[in-house]
């Protein structure tokens, strides 16, 4: 069964950072590209950044663009997102999703992380 | 990277029909066949419903397809049930990026 778990959320002043943790178990993580999207509350999607199966390539939204960084590890199975420089519009839940099947298409999410920014 | 549009709003009695639109610009729902459909409840993850454009993953009914036109992308529920009731979203590759619609309320009557 695919799984993944996003952990590493949390409350955090403007300005701070936070690391999110995704852990992928139930398929082979080096073969995927994958994405982190998140969800302001009551809000819509919103895609944040992806990253190739082995790295090299990282892709970001100009909102957080040199604020965010994707990265992976893929002999522990896990996604992070290094968030530095925090602001009160990146409050929202933040989920990582399988990039599967097809170009910009998940058919596999995580259950969401809060991240909340505020003072 | 602006986000494609969508109709806040959309509604449909049991049984009835109902197309949500999603429009965005050449460089993403117009240049590229990668166009998906999302279904979230309350509180839920999303789910995928519809991608490239027309494909159905496994276990989502047929009642649900999709189709594209120049920048728009259709979403039809056929059928509606009263499940149905949701957010949708649509995204877009956007060549190298992602790209997602501000949803559509689907209301079941």
């Amino acid at each position: 069964e695919v799984q993944l778990v996003e952990s590493g959320g949390g409350l955090v002043q403007p300005g701070g950072s936070l690391r999110l943790s995704c852990a992928v178990s139930g398929f082979t993580f080096s073969r995927y590209w994958m994405t982190w999207v998140r969800q302001a509350p009551g809000k819509g999607l919103e895609w944040v950044a992806n990253i190739k199966e082995d790295g090299s390539k990282t892709y970001c939204v100009d909102s957080v663009e040199g604020r965010f960084t994707i990265s992976r590890d893929n002999a522990k199975n896990s996604l992070y997102l290094q968030m530095n420089s925090l602001r009160a519009e990146d409050t929202a839940v933040y989920y990582c999703a399988r990039d599967d099947p097809g170009y910009a298409a998940y058919n596999s999410w995580g259950q969401g992380t809060l991240v909340t920014v505020s003072s | 990277q602006s986000a494609l549009t969508q109709p806040p709003s959309a509604s449909g009695s049991p049984g009835q029909s109902v197309t949500i639109s999603c429009t965005g610009t050449s460089s993403d729902v117009g240049r590229y066949n990668y166009v998906s459909w999302y279904q979230q409840h309350p509180g839920k993850a999303p789910k995928l419903m519809i991608y490239e454009v027309s494909k159905r993953p496994s276990g989502v009914p047929d009642r649900f397809s999709g189709s594209k036109s120049g920048n728009t992308a259709s979403l039809t529920v056929s059928g509606l049930q009263t499940e149905d009731e949701a957010d949708y979203y649509c995204s877009s590759y956007a060549g190298r990026t992602g790209v997602f619609g501000g949803g559509t309320k689907l209301t079941v009557l």
